[in-house]
């Protein structure tokens, strides 16, 4: 089945430093990407959508120039969280959709992020 | 907007069935999923359901759709230690966008 490898699984970084996370589909060309946010004990919040070879869609709220996406091939897709702070510690989840389209969406293991 | 609604917590004992059950609001719905998410990890989907079914089951999992009061169940029979986990319910609308609406988790706890 459809495998989708999100990288790394946990870091720690201080606090004005950026982290990057990759989402990864394995076995399938990602044409749509979804980056999520979870808080503890909530469900999911999505932040983004991209698109291969396009900028990204933000949802309201989201900030862009904090979150920075690229999806520059069917495969990957990144999240960078710019300048980390502390409140931007959280789950984050990447979920991808196949081509065609596939009715359910297979979702990365997630990475958390503590920024102290 | 669009609205999906679960209970937060389910306690079961071992071996009994659990119901996880889910409200959502968007009558454009066309589909509807369930998700298990183990601690630390991602979502992995169990199942889905189209709006034009009422009954779907695959193994020890058995979905419900009320499309009529806009109600769905997730019944797991023979509940195991290893259903543990939080289960969100999602559903998707018709039309040109397909990203999914998720609930906020059902915390399903299995006892011995």
């Amino acid at each position: 089945g459809a495998v989708v490898s999100q990288h790394p699984s946990w870091v720690i970084c201080k606090s004005g430093t950026s982290v990057k996370i990759e989402c990864r589909s394995l076995d399938f060309q990602a044409t749509t990407m979804f980056w999520y946010r979870q808080f503890p004990k909530q469900s999911l919040m999505l932040m983004a959508t991209s698109n291969e070879g396009s900028k990204a869609t933000y949802e309201q709220g989201v900030e862009k120039d904090k979150f920075l996406i690229n999806h520059a091939s069917l495969t990957l897709s990144t999240l960078t969280v710019t300048s980390a702070h502390p409140e931007d510690s959280s789950f984050y989840i990447c979920s991808a959709r196949g081509q065609p389209s596939n009715y359910g969406y297979t979702f990365g293991s997630g990475t958390r992020l503590t920024v102290v | 907007g669009e609205d999906v609604e679960q209970s937060l917590f389910l306690s079961v004992r071992e071996g009994d069935s659990s119901v996880i059950n889910c409200t959502y609001t968007d009558s454009s719905s066309t589909y509807l999923y369930w998700y298990k998410q183990e601690p630390g990890a991602g979502l992995q989907l169990l199942t889905y359901i189209f709006s034009n079914m009422d009954m779907k089951q695959d193994q020890r999992l058995t979905v419900l759709l009320n499309k009529k009061d806009k109600h769905l169940s997730l019944r797991i029979a023979d509940t195991q230690t290893g259903d543990s986990a939080i289960y969100f319910c999602a559903e998707s609308p018709s039309g040109g966008s397909y990203i999914p609406t998720f609930g906020r988790g059902t915390s399903l706890i299995v006892h011995p």
